[in-house]
This record gives C-alpha cells, structure tokens and sequence, in this order.
C-alpha cells in the first residue's frame, strides 16, 4: 500500500512568515493528493488538493506543489496568520493514507 | 453547506462491551468511510464502504469491527468486544466519486473511552 511520510512534525513560525511542510509518498499510481486542516478536538477539514497532472495549484495565501518524478508534494502557507496554528495533515492513495501530521503554531 | 453528522459525541464504555458508532454521510453520496484517531496521532483509515459492500479495509478492521447501512441514511461501525487500545476519536467520511476527485468530507467524530 501508500506510504506517506510528513516533515516537520512542530513548525513554529512568527506571524506573517511563510511555513511549508512537505510530504513524501511511494505508490507512483496515487494520482490525488489533498491536505487537511484540523484544529484542536475539531473534524478534519479539506484546505486544497491537487491532481496529478498539475503541478501547482494556489488559493489565497495556500499553495501546494506537487512533483510527481520526485514523489513528493508540499503545503505553503504565506503571510501566515495566528489563525492558521491547526494540526496540517496530507494524504495520497486511494484510502487516503494519510501523513503523521504537523503541528503549526503561529505566533503573534 | 451539508455536514456529515456522527452521534453521539462520546461514548464510554467496559471492556469487552459491544458498541455502535452512527454516521449519517452527505445525502447525495454514495461512498463512505470510517477513520480513527488516537489521541495526538495520524488519522487512519478503517474501512470504505460502496453500493452496500466493503470495497477496502486496512488491517486494524478486524472481524471485531462490522460496517452496515441499516437504511438508506444512517452508516454504522460496530465494535463487538472493546478493548483499551480501541479508545480513539472515530470519523465518519463521505466522498461523492471515487477516483481523482474523491474529496472526502470528515463527521466531528465520536470520542470512544474503553474503560
């Protein structure tokens, strides 16, 4: 199956900076690659997502990157904000498997 | 915006009990999914569940966890004889396709304590 490794697990970052977290995965067939916000006790939510055959997609001050050869797709965050401090999870393979998550802090 | 609903919010139960975690996915969806999170851990995928069948399972659905759709809204996770390590938050998803457009949208979970 998927194997979804996620970098770093703690990212604090002073408000306004950038923050970026990346992932890795194996299965070269995963083709859909989505990335979850979950604030502390809540549901996980989508953020952004990208298909394989995009290599960039933007909404607002979230981007995320995806390079297919490498196996690797990544999460930015610009003019981050206190409001973004939330556990940031990926996920690849047709489950979802998903990555160990990151724990963003923002600090105003 | 339609929610995917899960009661009840927590459940604590004996070891060794029986329990029934409730689901009701997003009305126009036809694929749906139980998930666990231990507590400070990664979101893992339990089971998929489409046209009345499981399609997928991972290795944690063992024959003590059983999935139904009783009716044509409710999608229930059966534990049949809890243990400790089953005390996690359990989600709930629903997705409308499969495939490269499979967005999954997340229940606010039940938080099961197995005492």
């Amino acid at each position: 199956g998927e194997n979804v490794e996620q970098h770093p697990s703690t990212l604090s970052v002073q408000e306004g900076d950038s923050a970026v977290i990346k992932c890795t995965y194996s299965d070269s067939a995963s083709n859909y690659f989505p990335w979850y916000k979950q604030e502390l006790g809540k549901r996980p939510q989508l953020i952004i997502d990208i298909r394989s055959n995009v290599g960039e997609k933007k909404d607002q001050r979230i981007a995320v990157t995806l390079n297919k050869t490498a196996k690797h797709f990544s999460l930015h965050i610009t003019e981050t904000q206190p409001e973004d401090s939330a556990v940031y999870f990926c996920a690849a393979g047709g489950q979802f498997y998903f990555g160990t998550g990151t724990s963003l802090t923002v600090i105003p | 915006e339609p929610e995917v609903t899960q009661t009840p919010s927590h459940q604590v139960t004996q070891m060794g009990q029986e329990v029934i975690l409730r689901c009701v996915p997003i009305s126009n969806h036809l694929y749906f999914y139980w998930y666990r999170q231990i507590l400070g851990q990664k979101v893992e995928f339990l089971v998929s569940f489409y046209n009345n069948e499981i399609s997928e399972k991972s290795e944690i659905f063992d024959d003590q966890f059983s999935v139904e759709r009783p009716d044509g809204s409710n999608f229930t996770l059966k534990i049949r004889s809890t243990k400790l390590e089953d005390s996690a938050m359990y989600f709930c998803a629903s997705s409308e396709t499969r495939g490269t457009n499979e967005k999954l949208f997340f229940g606010s979970g039940t938080q099961l304590s197995v005492l």
